[in-house]
Parts: C-alpha cells; sequence; structure tokens
C-alpha cells in the first residue's frame, strides 16, 4: 500500500535553533517527493520538489535531502523564525500521471 | 486571477442540508483538483479535472458529493445531505497541466462545520 509516514508529529523549538523533520515513503513507481508549508487557515505552499536523481534541494533556509534507496526525506530548517510555525507536509508523487500521496504533517511551532 | 481563489472560507450548516464550494482556479491552469483535509489527517483525493475530458472521480467517498468544472473555469463541489463526518477543510487545487512534476497551487481552503 502506498504510504507517506513523517515524524515527529509535532515539535517545538526555540527561535534561532535548527530543526530536522523526517519523511518515510512506500510508494512505487516513485515519481518525485515535494515538501509543503501550511500556515494554519491556509493552503499548503510548495517548498521543493525532489525527483529520483536528486539528493538535495535548498529554497532559502529549507533544504530537503532524499535518500531514493531507503525511501526516507528529511527536511531541514536553519535558524528558525517565528513565521516557520507551520505545519510541514511531505508528497510523494506516484507514476506517470503524478497520483499525490500526502503525509500527516509535522506541527512545528517556534517560541521567543 | 494571483492564486487560487474559494470561497465561502467557512460555511456552518446543519446536518441532513445540502452545500456548495465554489473554487476559482488561476487563469490558464488547465487541472483543477479537490481535496479534503480532516482534523489530523493528510489530505485525500476527492476529484480532478483536466480541461474537457472526464474528470476522475474515483476518490468521492459516497453518491453524495458531486462536483462540477465548466471548461477551465470555476468549479464546484456539492454535498448532498451533509453529514457529520463531513465536517473538513475542503482544498482546491490547480496547475498548468496534469503531469507528474507540475507544481499544485492550493486555495485557502473551505472550512465546512456540520452540526
Amino acid at each position: 500500500k502506498n504510504q507517506v509516514e513523517q515524524s515527529p508529529q509535532s515539535l517545538i523549538i526555540l527561535e534561532g535553533k535548527n530543526c530536522t523533520l523526517q519523511c518515510n515513503y512506500t510508494v512505487s513507481p516513485f515519481s518525485n517527493l515535494r515538501w509543503y508549508k501550511q500556515d494554519t487557515g491556509r493552503g499548503p505552499v510548495s517548498l521543493t520538489i525532489m525527483t529520483f536523481s536528486e539528493n538535495t534541494k535548498s529554497n532559502g533556509r529549507y533544504t530537503a535531502t532524499l535518500d531514493a534507496d531507503t525511501k526516507q526525506s528529511s527536511l531541514h530548517i536553519t535558524a528558525s523564525q517565528l513565521s516557520d510555525s507551520a505545519s510541514y507536509i511531505c508528497v510523494v508523487s506516484e507514476g506517470s500521471q503524478g497520483n499525490l500521496i500526502f503525509g500527516k504533517g509535522t506541527k512545528l511551532s517556534v517560541k521567543p | 486571477g494571483a492564486g487560487v481563489s474559494q470561497s465561502p472560507s467557512n460555511k456552518v450548516t446543519e446536518k441532513g442540508k445540502d452545500v456548495e464550494l465554489r473554487c476559482d482556479p488561476i487563469s490558464g491552469h488547465t487541472a483543477l483538483y479537490w481535496y479534503r483535509q480532516r482534523l489530523g489527517q493528510g489530505l485525500e483525493f476527492l476529484i480532478y479535472f483536466q480541461g474537457n475530458s472526464a474528470p476522475d472521480k474515483s476518490g468521492l467517498p459516497s453518491d453524495r458529493f458531486s462536483a462540477e468544472r465548466t471548461g477551465e473555469s470555476v468549479s464546484t463541489l456539492t454535498i448532498q445531505r451533509t453529514q457529520q463526518e463531513d465536517s473538513a477543510v475542503y482544498l482546491c487545487a490547480s496547475s498548468l497541466v496534469r503531469s507528474a512534476n507540475e507544481k499544485l497551487f492550493f486555495g485557502s481552503g473551505t472550512q465546512l462545520s456540520v452540526l
């Protein structure tokens, strides 16, 4: 069964600290892996999209990694800001048509 | 428009009533998706439209759910005889075309509460 599992479920960090969110997937055939940020009361916004051949991709203070062999991805946030408080959703695209399998998200709270 | 627009942003209804949710995609985007997001759960695919092709309705949970889209413009999602388990955020997304690497742009969603 195609699944995307994220950990931790929630995380609280202090402003300025770094953190890493994890994503494991069992999706086949794999097309790409995406990370989205969803602020409370808003729709998800794309942070990164990585294909099979990409190991890492950055978007400002966000860096995503992908290990297609172990089917794991991580999202690293550097020097966190209060505005980083949101849910971070890992999404894996399946097959040529791009059926999207969504994880439940990690809720990040950045405290001053 | 500048982004995907959804209305209403919030809807409170009584069990058994029908509701209609609206999505206005980004101009020029041929692909339009509806998703449901229950509290603490991942997004669930409901239905997908691509241009004038037949929609992919494989995610609709029951025959109480239906959706329409005229050409490449506005879409409406209708839920008939609402039940309490229909309470969720309903998200609409659009993309230029449907392909594996295409970026999706989401609206802010409609928070539906069925009392």
